[in-house]
C-alpha cells in the first residue's frame, strides 16, 4: 500500500527567506506524486505534480520540488517566500491516473514579516 | 475556471441523525471524490466515482454511503451520524485530458453533537 510522510508539522519561515517541505513515500513502483495548498478557510489547489520525465517539477507560484527516487523523496522548494504563503502544504502520492491519492498529513507554513 | 461547490460551508448534526453533503462540478467531469481531514492525519479518502450510478470504496468508507445519480452532483450520505464523524469533508472532481488534476470544493465542515 502507498503512504505518504512529512515529517515537519510546523516550519516557520522570515518573508524573503528560502522554503523547503520534506516528504518521503513508499510505493513499489513508479509513483505519481502532487503538492497541493490549502490556505485558511480554502479548498485544496494543485501545485505541482510529477508522473515521468524531469525530476526536476516546476510548479505554480514560485515553487518547484525534485523526485529523488534514490531516496524516496520528493521536496518542495521556494527560493524567496512571501506572506501569501502562508497556508498547510499536502503532499500526495498515487499509484496511477485514477487518484486515489494518498495524503501526507500536512505541513503548515507560518511567514513572519 | 472549474467550480466544485460545496452546498454547506458548516453543519451542526445530532447523533443518529441521516446527514447528506452535496457537491455539484459545472465541468462535466466523470470522476468524483469524497475525502475527510482531520488534523495529523491529512486527506482520506473515504468514496469515489467514476461515472453516474458508479462508486467504489476508499479507504475509509465504513458509515458512509454516496450517491451520483447526475453526472454534475456527488452526494456522501451519513446513514446515522456519529460523533467520530465530525471532520472536514472535501469534495473533489477530476479533469480529464493531457493536464488531468482534482480540483476541490471549500470543505464542509460537520459537527456532530
Amino acid at each position: 500500500a502507498q503512504s505518504v510522510t512529512q515529517p515537519d508539522i510546523h516550519i516557520t519561515v522570515s518573508e524573503g527567506a528560502s522554503l523547503e517541505l520534506r516528504c518521503n513515500y513508499s510505493y513499489g513502483a513508479t509513483p505519481y506524486l502532487f503538492w497541493y495548498v490549502q490556505s485558511p478557510g480554502q479548498g485544496l489547489q494543485l501545485l505541482l505534480k510529477y508522473f515521468s520525465g524531469d525530476t526536476l517539477v516546476q510548479g505554480i507560484k514560485g515553487f518547484e520540488a525534485e523526485f529523488k527516487r534514490s531516496q524516496s523523496s520528493f521536496n518542495l522548494r521556494k527560493p524567496s517566500v512571501h506572506w501569501s504563503d502562508a497556508a498547510e502544504y499536502f503532499c500526495a502520492v498515487g499509484a496511477g491516473l485514477d487518484y486515489k491519492l494518498s495524503f501526507g498529513a500536512g505541513t503548515t507554513v507560518t511567514v513572519r514579516a | 475556471d472549474v467550480k466544485v461547490t460545496q452546498s454547506s460551508r458548516y453543519l451542526v448534526k445530532r447523533t443518529g441523525e441521516k446527514v447528506f453533503l452535496e457537491c455539484v462540478q459545472d465541468m462535466d467531469h466523470e470522476n468524483m471524490f469524497w475525502y475527510r481531514q482531520d488534523p495529523g492525519l491529512g486527506l482520506r479518502l473515504i468514496y469515489f466515482s467514476y461515472d453516474v450510478k458508479m462508486k467504489e470504496k476508499g479507504d475509509i468508507p465504513e458509515g458512509y454511503s454516496v450517491s451520483r445519480e447526475k453526472k454534475e452532483r456527488f452526494s456522501l450520505i451519513l446513514e446515522s451520524a456519529s460523533t467520530n464523524q465530525t471532520s472536514m469533508y472535501l469534495c473533489a472532481s477530476k479533469s480529464p485530458g493531457s493536464n488531468e488534476k482534482l480540483f476541490f470544493g471549500s470543505g464542509t465542515q460537520l459537527s456532530v453533537l
